[in-house]
């Protein structure tokens, strides 16, 4: 199973862009790269998921390089509420056997105004 | 539909005591999982079923651990004689495999978790 490797926290002020980069060197062919986020008291929710070059929704974008050994999320723009644990998880489409999703510690974001 | 349903919130009991959580996955969603989230750390996969059936067990999961499913719908997990290391949020989540057989991550829903503190 690839490991991630992502800072443990980060700091940003509102209105700022915010870019968090995630390390898989052992990522695999058929691995995908996914996103969570989670508040304080709730379960992780899906923010983003790509497998090469760029993905973006409204929410955010995910950059990809050509080796696929890391990944960046970007948040454009934070506001308070962005304040939460951002989760980067590498595995193939829909999980792992099972589906069963691998967290790593994640990267707590403090959005300051 | 509101999502994934998890009863209670919040849990406090005594050491040595039983507790027994509830799931309710979202309706046409036929994987159900349970993790397990102590402080400052990522959510660790305990078990998943895929209806009424419980494909995989962690090694986290031990023996006072029992998770039932038995109408293929809610689940329940159960902590027997309680420790004070099993003190953490138990996080259900449910997902529904594409007609391949795989589940996209974006089709997976967590709940909002039961906190357990034993005391």
């Amino acid at each position: 199973l690839a490991k991630t490797t992502q800072p443990i926290s980060m700091d940003s002020y509102e209105g700022q862009e915010v870019n968090i980069t995630c390390s898989h060197n052992n990522i695999a062919t058929n691995d995908y790269i996914t996103w969570y986020q989670q508040f304080p008291s709730q379960g992780p929710r899906f923010i983003i998921q790509g497998y090469k070059t760029k993905v973006t929704n409204e929410v955010a974008s995910l950059f990809i390089p050509a080796d696929r050994k890391s990944s960046t999320l970007s948040l454009p723009r934070v506001s308070l509420s962005d304040t939460a644990v951002y989760y980067c998880l590498v595995g193939p489409l829909g999980g792992n056997q099972g589906g069963k999703l691998i967290f790593g510690q994640g990267t707590e974001l403090s959005v300051k105004p | 539909d509101t999502g994934v349903s998890q009863d209670p919130r919040h849990k406090i009991t005594k050491r040595g005591q039983n507790v027994t959580f509830r799931c309710d996955p979202i309706s046409e969603h036929n994987r159900l999982y349970w993790y397990r989230q102590t402080l400052g750390q990522g959510p660790e996969f305990l078990t998943y079923f895929q209806n009424e059936a419980q494909l995989e067990k962690s090694r986290l999961l031990s023996d006072r651990f029992s998770a039932e499913r038995p109408k293929g719908s809610f689940s329940t997990l159960e902590i027997q004689r309680t420790e004070q290391g099993d003190s953490a949020m138990y996080l259900c989540a449910s997902s529904r495999p594409n007609r391949e057989g795989v589940s996209l991550n974006y089709g997976y829903t967590f709940g909002s978790g039961t906190r357990l503190t034993v005391v």
